[in-house]
């Protein structure tokens, strides 16, 4: 099972973009990485996933590195909603299985 | 669609005591899942579903049951309430394998004295 390494938490001023990297060195070919948040006290929020190629969407960008052992989640301008612990996940195969490890706690500060 | 909801939001139970915790989905997924975050922990999977009929273990599934006798609810029950259990508990599902993007419910949060 590939695991994750995030660093434990980081600041972000808001409206600027926030990009929180994630190492997962032992990703194999075929699995994917995805993101996911939680905001205080509530249910963890999908952001986004990826394979190889880059993705955007309303909420993110992902950027994947060639080798695809790292990855780097793009908040392209961060608000104080988007304070919360991201969780970087590489699902290993299987029946969808989610392992969440102690994931970045992101400060965005006024 | 409301997505997932769960009930209760909050319960308190003594030790030895047993409950259900309830966990409903109207987006006609196939995958649901239970897991656990304790405090200033990430989750852990407790169970899982493929679908109706079909259930199997996750990390820590000790004092836990399950049952999925429908697409569109997955109870979680225990038995014999212990103050390690204490947590709160997350539902969520999925459309498809291969398709890892759960929907989380809002939780509910257990205290056991």
């Amino acid at each position: 099972d590939a695991k994750t390494t995030q660093p434990p938490s980081m600041d972000c001023a808001e409206g600027r973009a926030a990009n929180l990297p994630c190492n997962h060195s032992t990703i194999s070919g075929n699995e994917y990485v995805y993101w996911y948040r939680q905001i205080h006290s509530q249910g963890p929020q999908y952001i986004i996933h990826g394979l190889k190629n880059n993705e955007t969407n309303e909420m993110a960008s992902l950027i994947i590195t060639e080798d695809r052992k790292s990855s780097t989640l793009i908040l392209p301008h961060a608000t104080l909603r988007d304070t919360a612990v991201y969780y970087c996940i590489v699902p290993p195969g299987g029946y969808n299985k989610l392992i969440f490890g102690a994931g970045t706690r992101l400060a965005v500060h006024p | 669609n409301a997505g997932v909801t769960q009930t209760p939001k909050f319960r308190i139970l003594k030790i030895g005591q047993s409950m259900t915790l309830q966990c409903t989905q109207d987006m006609n997924h196939n995958y649901m899942y239970w897991y656990r975050q304790d405090p200033g922990m990430g989750l852990k999977l407790i169970y899982y579903s493929v679908g109706a009929g079909i259930t199997d273990k996750g990390e820590v599934p000790n004092g836990y049951n399950v049952s999925r006798s429908t697409t569109e609810d997955f109870p979680l029950r225990l038995e014999l309430a212990a103050p390690s259990q204490t947590s709160v508990y997350f539902c969520a599902s999925s459309y498809k394998r291969g398709e890892e993007t759960q929907y989380f419910g809002p939780g509910t949060r257990l205290l056991v004295l």
